[in-house]
């Protein structure tokens, strides 16, 4: 079966510090691949993604590439902020259709 | 406008009791799920339903009996509340059988006493 493995945290980092979320999968086929941000009180909210092998995703700063040959889909950003403190969900989805499958979430504590 | 809207945010009830949360979303979308966020923030599918109709469910206790009266809707009843209910259950919607793209409502956070 599919499932995503990401590391626990939390993540604690100084502002401007360099962030990068480990991220890796099993699953059959060729799934895509998404990180999830869930802010205190709020939901998740979709933050990037990539659909085929060496695509990269970014938004907001933060920047993960599809690496099918070590199956990993690591979170980074060059300085975060004290805003970018949050859950974020490594996730998958098969090549069809909507079903994600979640990782276990790591917390980002950025302290100013 | 809020996209995808749940209702209530906050239940906090007895064991043995029945409860329901409401889901709606304004989104047009067509695919809508239930998914259980446990105490360590571990998040799993529960339902899924595609125009209606059940396509997912996942090894959920038959107390958990999901309701989609049009495809805007997607509402979660759960008799005989157990202290293991205690979550915070997320609804979620997705523009049919695409690639993984969802919109989630904020939560509701359910305390079984």
């Amino acid at each position: 079966g599919n499932s995503v493995t990401q590391m626990e945290g939390p993540v604690t980092l100084s502002e401007e510090a360099f962030l990068t979320i480990n991220c890796t999968y099993t699953a059959t086929g060729y799934p895509s691949l998404f990180w999830y941000v869930q802010y205190p009180g709020e939901g998740l909210q979709l933050l990037l993604k990539a659909t085929k092998a060496d695509d990269k995703g970014s938004n907001k700063g933060f920047e993960a590439t599809y690496r099918k040959e070590t199956t990993s889909f690591h979170l980074e950003k060059g300085s975060v902020q004290v805003s970018d403190s949050a859950v974020y969900f490594c996730a998958l989805s098969p090549n069809a259709g909507n079903m994600l499958t979640f990782g276990g979430g790591t917390r980002l504590m950025v302290k100013p | 406008d809020t996209a995808v809207s749940q209702t209530p945010k906050y239940l906090v009830t007895q064991m043995g009791n029945d409860k329901s949360i409401k889901c709606e979303q304004n989104l047009g979308h067509d695919t809508m799920y239930w998914y259980k966020q446990d105490s360590k923030k571990f998040l799993k599918i529960m339902f899924s339903y595609n125009n209606k109709e059940l396509i997912i469910n996942e090894t959920v206790p038959n107390r958990f009996s999901p309701k989609s009266p049009d495809k805007a809707h997607l509402n979660l009843h759960i008799n005989s509340l157990e202290l293991g209910d205690s979550a915070v259950y997320f609804c979620a919607s997705s523009r049919g059988q695409g690639r993984g793209e969802l919109f989630f409502g904020e939560g509701s956070r359910l305390t079984v006493l």
